[in-house]
């Protein structure tokens, strides 16, 4: 009985680097989100999908900000040029369907950028 | 109209006491209204969720009190426990249009022992 998983944990890298963070949902559900966390702040909307396809990418910050996710599964979030300001916990989540189904969340990657 | 408004933003209550967190919402799309927990370095876990068919839902020490006509939502925790300190978050969605969840911005609770 997994739940949703992140990889990895923890990410420190250089200003300008590019960085991919991973996320596993719960088996067999169809609806993935992800959303950003700032210290002590709440949940910033990033992307959404359902299946393998992104409705809604309306919450990505700028086009250095990208997902994907291959096989109605596992979905990659990429931050290319980091920048500082991109420091905060990525969370993933993923619900059975999509609206109002619980999402289940996994315990973020806390990503920080020198 | 997608705003979800969550206060107080933080609470201190004595070990026993009963915190309340109240959301607003503005979308009368919305019916579905989770509220979920969150501790330090995890992430946030459901707690409790409600449907606007009815009015109170209780789960163990955790309530959630609903009125439609208002537009508001509120968590009551009954007999807080110190093992309550965490960040509360409410939510809204709707079952047709919107599948975002709305969430509201958190209010950090401390019970004290």
């Amino acid at each position: 009985g997994a739940g949703v998983s992140q990889s990895p944990s923890n990410k420190v890298t250089e200003k300008g680097k590019d960085v991919e963070l991973r996320c596993d949902p719960i088996s067999g559900h169809t609806a993935l989100y992800w959303y950003r966390q700032s210290l002590g702040q709440g949940l910033e909307f990033l992307i959404y999908f359902q299946g393998n396809s992104a409705p809604d990418k309306s919450g990505l910050p700028s086009d250095r900000f990208s997902a994907e996710r291959t096989g109605g599964s596992v979905s990659t979030l990429t931050i290319q040029r980091t920048q500082q300001e991109d420091s905060a916990v990525y969370l993933c989540a993923s619900s059975l369907t999509y609206s109002n189904q619980p999402q289940h969340f996994g315990d973020g990657t806390r990503l920080s950028i020198l | 109209q997608q705003q979800v408004k969550q206060s107080p933003q933080s609470l201190i209550v004595q070990k026993g006491g009963i915190p309340i967190i109240n959301c607003a919402y503005e979308n009368t799309a919305f019916d579905y209204f989770p509220w979920y927990q969150q501790f330090p370095g995890k992430g946030p876990a459901l707690l409790i969720a409600i449907r606007p068919d009815v009015s109170e839902k209780k789960e163990g020490r955790f309530t959630i009190s609903f009125n439609k006509s208002a537009k508001q939502f509120s968590l009551h925790i009954m007999d807080s426990q110190p093992g309550d300190s965490a960040t509360y978050f409410c939510a809204a969605t709707s079952t047709s249009g919107t599948y975002k969840y709305i969430f509201g911005t958190g209010t950090r609770l401390k019970v004290l022992a």
